[in-house]
């Protein structure tokens, strides 16, 4: 079945740094991709999407490419800040009826002043 | 006002005691979903409601039931507590379109601890 594997934390960087958390998938055709932020005591908000092979999600500075070839979602950022501490989650559906996410077991990032 | 919201939001009970979360929205969505967090192990999905007259399960429904009272309303009930059950608990929200993926919306959570 449809899973997703992400590298595990935590990640601790210092403030301006360049972050990449790896994310990929097994899956048949073609899923929708996601990736979900928590912060502490939060529930999960959507951070950026990519419906089709080579698109290009990207919000607050994030940006996460669908490669089909390498079934891969890399989340990343040029220079994070503190207050991007928070636990990150990949995730894919197929959406139709049953719009399930099939997440995987989240990254958490720490970011020191 | 939050959008999606869960009661409690941190509950500790004792082994073999029944407990209820209770989910509401305010988004209109037809769909609701249950899941739960653990560590290492991301969200699974618990249940997951189209209306309120469709409930079906999701890939770890044993030990869990749901409930759903309204369009705005998604209750998870635990018959009877046991230890493995503490976990955070997140109720979520989307839109019916049967094309394409319907973002979910997630609500606070609920920490559970079964003592």
């Amino acid at each position: 079945g449809d899973s997703v594997t992400q590298m595990e934390g935590p990640v601790t960087l210092s403030e301006e740094a360049f972050l990449t958390i790896n994310c990929t998938y097994t899956a048949t055709g073609y899923p929708s991709l996601f990736w979900y932020v928590q912060y502490p005591g939060e529930g999960l908000q959507l951070l950026l999407k990519a419906t089709k092979a080579d698109d290009k999600g990207s919000n607050k500075g994030f940006e996460a490419t669908y490669r089909k070839e390498t079934t891969s979602f890399h989340l990343e950022k040029g220079s994070v800040q503190v207050s991007d501490s928070a636990v990150y989650f990949c995730a894919l559906s197929r959406g139709g009826a049953t719009n399930k996410l099939i997440f995987g077991t989240g990254t958490l990032l720490a970011v020191q002043p | 006002d939050a959008d999606v919201t869960q009661t409690p939001r941190n509950r500790i009970t004792k082994t073999g005691k029944r407990i209820m979360l209770e989910c509401s929205q305010t988004k209109g969505h037809d769909r609701m979903y249950w899941y739960r967090q653990d560590p290492g192990l991301g969200l699974r999905l618990i249940y997951y409601s189209f209306d309120v007259k469709d409930i079906n399960k999701g890939e770890i429904s044993d030990g869990y039931s749901v409930s759903r009272q309204a369009q705005a309303k998604f209750s998870l009930s635990l018959e009877s507590a046991i230890p493995n059950q503490t976990a955070l608990y997140f109720c979520a929200t989307s839109d019916l379109h049967f094309s394409g993926y319907n973002e979910q919306f997630f609500g606070p959570g609920t920490r559970l601890t079964v003592l």
